[in-house]
């Protein structure tokens, strides 16, 4: 059971906007920033947002994070077929067990 | 561009301890500014953070508490490695490893940190 809470699955169709969700609590998300991850098939994760909304030089425009409250949002637009792979947030806890903790991921297909 | 490339054993028998070593290239372990460490990855399932270590120099650590008790990551600055060190293992612990910078900072047990670098990953599975 992760810390943070994302749906296993979100597809859209080529072109569309597609939105993940990333659900968390006071000592997470709540208090700290949050970064998200991109993990095509077979290869290692990649950095795609980080500090709740910054793009690393080289990650689309196409890819944008919001954070609002004890939950965060990876928004990915003009849905591409290379967008297929699974997406993880992430973020501080600062809860008794101090930790970086994942949400479970987020496997997006496009149609 | 910096380079991480994870080495070590692909199988490790239980209860004995899982040894793992980082090579840096384009960037030094040795310089402020970064933090060096591991994730893990179940097979089939979400990643897991282990821990990283500031520059070798400041001996600073930061463990998950769960893995707290058994974990060990440190440097070595001539060789510009990480090393993870992971004892009384068992199958729980078959994973993808990889090694990953981070950026960011740490204050006060509190750290705004963010993988910015990963290595390729390697697979190593505890059976006997």
């Amino acid at each position: 059971q992760s810390v943070l809470t994302q749906p296993p699955s979100a597809s859209g169709t080529p072109g569309q906007t597609v939105s993940l969700s990333c659900s968390g609590s006071n000592s997470n998300i709540g208090s700290n920033a949050v970064n998200w991850y991109q993990q095509l098939p077979g290869t290692a994760p990649r950095l795609l947002i980080y500090a709740n909304n910054q793009r690393p030089s080289g990650v689309p425009d196409r890819f944008s994070g919001s954070k609002s409250g004890t939950s965060a949002s990876l928004a990915i637009s003009g849905l591409q077929s290379e967008d297929e792979a699974n997406y993880y947030c992430a973020a501080w806890d600062d809860s008794l067990n101090a930790s970086v903790v994942f949400g479970g991921g987020t496997k997006v297909t496009v149609l | 561009q910096v380079q991480l490339r994870e080495s070590g054993p692909g199988l490790v028998k239980p209860s004995q301890t899982l040894s793992l070593t980082c090579s840096v290239s384009d960037a030094s372990v040795s310089s402020g500014g970064y933090y060096w460490g591991w994730v893990r990855q179940h097979p089939g399932k979400g990643l897991e953070w282990i821990g990283y270590m500031y520059n070798i120099d400041s001996g600073s650590t930061y463990y998950n508490p769960s893995l707290k008790s058994r974990v060990t990551i440190s440097g070595d600055a001539s060789e510009n490695q990480i090393s993870l060190k992971l004892t009384s293992v068992t199958a729980a612990d078959t994973a993808v490893y990889y090694c990953a910078r981070s950026e960011g900072y740490c204050l006060g047990g509190n750290c705004q940190t963010w993988f910015d670098a990963w290595g390729q990953g390697t697979l190593v599975t505890v059976s006997s």
